[in-house]
């Protein structure tokens, strides 16, 4: 397995753009996790899905956040409009009830000018 | 609101020498996750430790997790360069929300 994939790996924009960060999980893996890390606030949990469902979502910041899971293999994470405080490195990862440990994607480094 | 505290937040240490960081939680759970990030990478998973008393090996690193005190160590013996990265642990809050909370993190420079 390729492991979870996100894409882009970066990511520059203008401040007051929409901005959609993609995730694929780990196939068979039925729990998903977008964090957001910044040097100030460290690692925060954004939202979790389980079984495409959203069961958490009291870490996204503001409404301008969104995230969708329309099935097993995919995910994103929406910001709209941008602002340059939302400028961070952005995670997705995924786990397995079997097999506990949650596996991270390389992440997206998301710049906001 | 569950916390997952770590201290040292930075650790400067001598290759050769042992210490430990720690890592205290704020709610019942006997699931945690040890993961190290190197500078501009992703979090790597180093050690699962799910019930009290675990203990985990793997070369100089040992983990350990005592679920009443709430509390894991993670234990690095005879220190080397290669092992300056970010520490993180992590806590699986199933009993409530399946929540996994990351701790704050322990920056790690081992020098010779």
């Amino acid at each position: 397995d390729a492991g979870v994939i996100q894409s882009p790996r970066h990511e520059v924009t203008e401040m007051g753009q929409e901005v959609t960060l993609r995730c694929k999980p780990i196939s068979g893996h039925n729990s998903l996790f977008w964090y957001r890390q910044t040097m100030m606030r460290g690692l925060e949990l954004l939202i979790y899905f389980n079984n495409n469902v959203p069961i958490d979502d009291s870490g996204m910041p503001e409404d301008r956040f969104s995230a969708k899971m329309p099935n097993a293999s995919f995910s994103t994470l929406k910001i709209q409009p941008s602002e340059p405080r939302d400028s961070a490195v952005y995670f997705c990862a995924s786990s397995s009830r079997l097999l506990t440990e949650a596996f991270f994607g390389q992440g997206t480094r998301l710049t906001v000018v | 609101e569950l916390k997952v505290e770590q201290n040292p937040l930075f650790l400067s240490m001598q290759e050769g020498k042992n210490y430990t960081i720690y890592c205290n939680y704020s709610t019942t759970s006997d699931r945690l996750y040890w993961y190290r990030q190197d500078p501009g990478k992703s979090l790597e998973s180093l050690f699962v430790l799910l019930s009290n008393g675990a203990v985990k090996q793997e070369g100089r690193l040992m983990a350990s997790l005592d679920t009443k005190a709430r509390l894991s160590t993670l234990h690095i013996t005879a220190a080397v360069h290669d092992l300056s990265a970010t520490y993180f642990c992590a806590v699986d809050t199933h009993y409530n929300t399946d929540k996994l909370i990351f701790g704050t993190g322990t920056r790690l420079q081992v020098f010779p």
